[in-house]
Parts: structure tokens; sequence; C-alpha cells
């Protein structure tokens, strides 16, 4: 079965730097990757997500890279804030199987210092 | 409005007890899931169902059972609590198995 390897466990970045957060997956055929934000005491909250047939999506300060033939995605945030310390997570799903498990990373806390 | 709501948000209860979670999205989503976050924030996937039929059962045990009295809603009840059952619940739902999941806000369980 799939599985995804998420790394750092932690990152700690100042306000205003960049942060990456990598993930590798297993399943060459898995072909959807979303990203969630987790805050505490809050359910995982979609941020970004992209498709086995696209190599890079943007939205605003944060931007997903795909690598299929590495099997491997990025989230990239810029100029980063005091309110995007949370808990990322990563994911991979394989929707055209008999199963559609979207299978997580350990996640990243990333805590941005004023 | 909230769009996937969990209750309760906290549950404390005894080894041994029968417990219920609810769950109710308003997104109008044909699937939804139930996951289970341990201690260590590791996020698995137990069940899944799509148009009132469970299309995902992983290797949960069968004390947990899903029950979906309509498309809206998955409950989650627990029969003989452990001690390992304690860790936050999370009920998600998504238009479609390739779809983004949205999740609730999740139930923290903890057994004494």
């Amino acid at each position: 079965g799939e599985n995804v390897e998420q790394h750092p466990s932690t990152l700690s970045v100042q306000e205003g730097d960049s942060a990456v957060i990598k993930c590798t997956y297993s399943d060459s055929a898995s072909n959807y990757f979303p990203w969630y934000k987790q805050e505490l005491g809050k359910g995982p909250q979609l941020i970004i997500d992209i498709r086995s047939n696209v190599g890079e999506k943007k939205d605003q300060r944060i931007a997903v890279t795909l690598n299929k033939t590495a099997k491997h995605f990025s989230l990239h945030i810029t100029e980063t804030q005091p309110e995007d310390s949370a808990v990322y997570f990563c994911a991979a799903l394989n929707y055209g199987g008999s199963q559609g498990n979207l299978i997580f990373g350990k996640g990243t806390k990333l805590s941005v210092k004023p | 409005d909230t769009a996937v709501s969990q209750t309760p948000k906290y549950l404390v209860t005894q080894m041994g007890n029968d417990k219920s979670i609810k769950c109710e999205q308003n997104l109008g989503h044909d699937t939804m899931y139930w996951y289970k976050q341990d201690s260590k924030k590791f996020l698995k996937i137990m069940f899944s169902y799509n148009n009132k039929e469970l299309i995902i059962n992983e290797t949960v045990p069968n004390r947990f059972s899903p029950k979906s009295p309509d498309k809206a809603h998955l409950n989650l009840h627990i029969n003989s609590l452990e001690l390992g059952d304690s860790a936050v619940y999370f009920c998600a739902s998504s238009a479609g198995t390739d779809q983004p999941q949205h999740f609730g806000d999740g139930t923290r369980l903890s057994i004494l």
C-alpha cells in the first residue's frame, strides 16, 4: 500500500522567511496530493492540492510542486507570518484503484517567530 | 454555518462503556469519512461511506461501527471502550472519493 514520508517534523522560521516542507510517496499510481493545515484544537483544513497532471500550483503565498518521476511533492510558503504557525500534513490518494484511501504524512510543526 | 460538525467535542468515559459520536455535513457531499488521530498527531482513515454504502473499512476493531441514517450524517459507535481508544476522532466529507475532503473539528475521546 501507499506510504507517505514527510520532512522535517519540526520547522522554525523567522517572520518573512520562506518555509518548505517535503513529502515522498511510494505508490506511483497515486494521483492526488492535498496539503492540510491543522491549528490547535481544530480539524485539518485544506490549503492547496495538486493532481498528477500538473507540476506546480500556486495560491497567493502558498505553492505546491510535484515531481512524479521522483515521487515527491513539496509545499512552499513565502513571506511567512505568525498565523502560519500550525501543523501541516501532506497526503496522497490513489483514486483510480478499488480503494480511494487518503494516506497522510506524519506532519510538520511550523513555528513562525515574529 | 459549520460545514462538517461533530458532537460532542469532548467525551470522557470509563473503560468498557459504549459511546457514540455524531457527524453531520451540510455540503451536500456524497462521501463521508471517519479518521483517528493519535497522540503523535498521526491521521489514519477508519471508514468511509459513499451514498450510504461502506466503501472502505480499514483494519479497525469490530467494536467500532459506522452508521449512516442518511447522506448528510455518519455516526460512529464504539462498544466496550478500551484505553487505547483514547484519541481525537475526525469526521470528514467530500463530493467524491477523488475530491477534496473537508474535516470537522474533532471529538477528543478520553478513556479513564
